[in-house]
């Protein structure tokens, strides 16, 4: 079993849609960090969090510590959120990053 | 926050040959990381690029195939070296920051090889 794992791996909304991806983690983390990266490839940091919730615009990210669980809600949804939305964790016991799969999210107009 | 650049943006390359992909951040940093994303993977760790000491390599990934170099604090090199089509991927290289005592992380906008 992956230490962090995503769902859904793949995700079609249409726009104006209210979008949710989820990520568990099995380890102890000190940061659980939201990515995305376009077709391009380039990959953007949209928040780290080590408790309660951030937003930024119409991005909204939460974290349950003790459930081990984060959220990423999008609002309003539109198509240039189409992206690969990646959670990753630094853990505790060492700095590295540990990845999830990652979630395709196609918005359609 | 850091912004990174990448050179090439992506290329198009030949079997047995390497390629050298360029890393620059705008502001001094300690720690630099090189990743790979084969298609459909997700992201793996290549090594951490050390300033003036070689660079710490994770299992599956050597030196003489993944040559790194990192002169200076701003500035880090990854060599793929006598490439196959195993290698296209993605190539990204990453900054770590810090935040109190938790890490913000920034990645480049990544490389793009494919090996034909």
């Amino acid at each position: 079993k992956n230490e962090v794992e995503q769902s859904p791996q793949n995700l079609t909304a249409q726009e104006g849609e209210f979008i949710t991806i989820n990520c568990s983690y099995s380890v102890g983390i000190s940061a659980l960090h939201w990515l995305q990266q376009h077709p391009g490839g380039g990959i953007v940091s949209l928040f780290m969090l080590s408790s309660g919730k951030k937003k930024h615009g119409r991005l909204i990210a939460t974290i349950n510590i003790q459930e081990k669980h984060s959220s990423l809600h999008i609002t309003a949804s539109h198509p240039r959120d189409s992206a690969v939305y990646i959670c990753a964790v630094s853990k505790t016991s060492g700095s590295r990053l540990t990845f999830g799969e990652g979630t395709q999210l196609t918005v359609n107009p | 926050s850091a912004v990174i650049s990448q050179k090439p943006s992506r290329d198009i390359c030949q079997r047995g040959t390497s390629l050298t992909i360029q890393c620059q951040v705008d502001s001094q940093v300690t720690m630099m990381f090189w990743y790979r994303q084969q298609p459909g993977q997700s992201l793996t760790l290549i090594a951490t690029a050390n300033q003036g000491s070689e660079a710490t390599y994770e299992s599956g990934f050597v030196i003489d195939k993944f040559p790194i170099s990192r002169p200076n604090l701003t500035f880090s090199t990854l060599t793929v070296s006598n490439m196959s089509p195993e290698d296209s991927s993605i190539y990204l290289c990453s900054v770590r920051g810090t935040s109190g005592r938790t890490y913000e992380q920034y990645f480049g906008p990544g490389t793009r090889l494919t090996v034909t």
